[in-house]
């Protein structure tokens, strides 16, 4: 079975700083992609990030960055000088081989403080 | 349409009542697939639909619940007998068929009330 555990139900942040959400994972599967979701108020769930596990480099998107450690199966995500519109659900995803569904996370309640 | 498309956002019904939810995905997407996010919850699969392969319907809850896809396109979810307990809201999501960059592109959910 495929898991995927936030362990941060709610996390803070002040504007401009940098905040890291943490995210572990179980698969047996060897080749597997993992997501960041961000979800606003407006229920729109969208990418944040991805990660191929096969690559050992870990993957960036602008303030955006991802921390993979793949033997201790954690994916946290750092947000570098965080905006207030950032404030947001995370969610922390796998997707194991094939064409299969999305494995989610509870989530991480993300406040940027003004 | 350039996204997914979902509709009713938004829909009460009473209890026992039965309610259909549709999902129009993004154009050349074969895969389709539904989720549930009960309030404070993350993401809960019920149900995926690949091309012309039969259905993967291992996350449906009940059997109250259904869907179909039609002409590979759009996607209808059907819930029967509606209970509160099946208050949440209902995303839909599509992506290309084979593994691609592995993303799922999402609607904006619709959002099940039972009184």
């Amino acid at each position: 079975a495929q898991t995927v555990t936030q362990s941060q139900p709610e996390m803070s942040v002040q504007e401009a700083e940098t905040v890291t959400l943490s995210c572990t994972y179980d698969t047996s599967e060897s080749d597997y992609y993992l997501f960041w979701y961000k979800q606003p108020p407006s229920r729109q769930m969208i990418l944040v990030i991805r990660q191929e596990a096969y690559k050992q480099q870990n993957a960036t998107e602008n303030r955006f960055s991802v921390n993979f450690q793949k033997a201790a199966k954690s994916f946290s995500l750092k947000i570098s000088d965080s905006q207030l519109g950032d404030a947001a659900m995370y969610f922390c995803a796998l997707r194991p081989s094939g064409n299969t569904p999305l494995v989610f996370g509870k989530g991480t309640r993300l406040s940027v403080i003004a | 349409g350039a996204g997914v498309s979902q509709s009713p956002s938004n829909k009460v019904t009473e209890k026992g009542k039965d309610v259909e939810l549709r999902c129009d995905p993004i154009s050349g997407h074969t895969a389709l697939y539904w989720y549930r996010q009960s309030l404070g919850q993350g993401l809960e699969f019920l149900i995926y639909f690949q091309g012309n392969s039969a259905p993967d319907k291992s996350g449906l809850p009940s059997d109250r619940f259904s869907a179909e896809r039609t002409g590979g396109s759009v996607s209808t979810l059907t819930i029967q007998r509606t209970q509160q307990e099946d208050s949440a809201v209902y995303l839909c999501a599509s992506s290309l068929k084979g593994r691609g960059t592995g993303e799922l592109f999402f609607g904006e959910g619709s959002r099940l009330t039972v009184l």
